[in-house]
């Protein structure tokens, strides 16, 4: 079975901290994705990795980085965590195109 | 206009209850069809998937496509509290991002 693992469940931060997510995958997946969902707003892409070193803006990605060194991790980075970043994070892996995406557990992030 | 729909519910059955939950999408070059299941507080998880239209079953799962409305729909048989959970309907439509729906909020009751 895909297995995604995300480095915490919950998170309490303050604003102006910098904030580290990480998502290991262990499957070989070429393709690593950050969403955040927020209630009544569904999943927004924040960022994806189709490749180690390579990363492409989603469809949010203000206030938010990434990277990716190894092909099994991908990191989340808020440089400097506001409250409207208040929300849950989910990373996904796939493989290919037209491949079905596997997610983590989430990350609940607050921000006080 | 979101290229895919869904009525965000929720959507409450009694136990033992068929459900039917549905989607609308706008794009023809969507050609495979994903649906998850998410509890409160956790990941979405991959319950099906079908290429093409018709039906694809699993268990008290059943997936249904029709190309020519444009309309998926996940039948539930013999629905459990269980199976309680937001439901995600997604498609690739040809590149390495999927299109979500924003999901379905089902409440099964005993």
């Amino acid at each position: 079975d895909v297995k995604v693992t995300q480095s915490s469940r919950y998170l309490v931060k303050r604003t102006g901290e910098k904030v580290f997510l990480e998502c290991v995958q262990d499957m070989d997946h070429e393709n690593m994705f950050w969403y955040r969902q927020d209630p009544g707003l569904g999943l927004r892409l924040i960022y994806f990795s189709y490749d180690v070193k390579m990363k492409e803006k989603g469809d949010i990605p203000e206030g938010y980085s990434v990277s990716r060194e190894k092909k099994e991790r991908f990191s989340l980075i808020l440089e400097s965590a506001s409250t409207n970043q208040t929300s849950m994070y989910l990373c996904a892996s796939s493989t290919g195109q037209q491949e079905t995406q596997y997610f983590g557990p989430g990350t609940r992030l607050l921000v006080l | 206009q979101k290229e895919v729909e869904q009525d965000p519910g929720p959507l409450s059955v009694p136990e033992g209850a068929i459900v039917s939950l549905n989607c609308t999408y706008s794009n023809s070059a969507f050609q495979y069809f994903m649906w998850y299941r998410q509890y409160s507080r956790k990941g979405p998880e991959l319950l099906m998937y079908t290429y093409s239209s018709g039906n694809k079953e699993d268990g008290r799962f059943t997936a249904q496509v029709d190309k020519s409305s444009k309309y998926i729909s996940l039948f539930i048989r013999d629905s459990q509290p269980s199976d309680s959970a937001t439901y995600l309907c997604a498609s690739p439509g040809g590149s390495y991002i999927p299109t979500f729906g924003r999901g379905t909020s089902l409440i099964v009751h005993p």
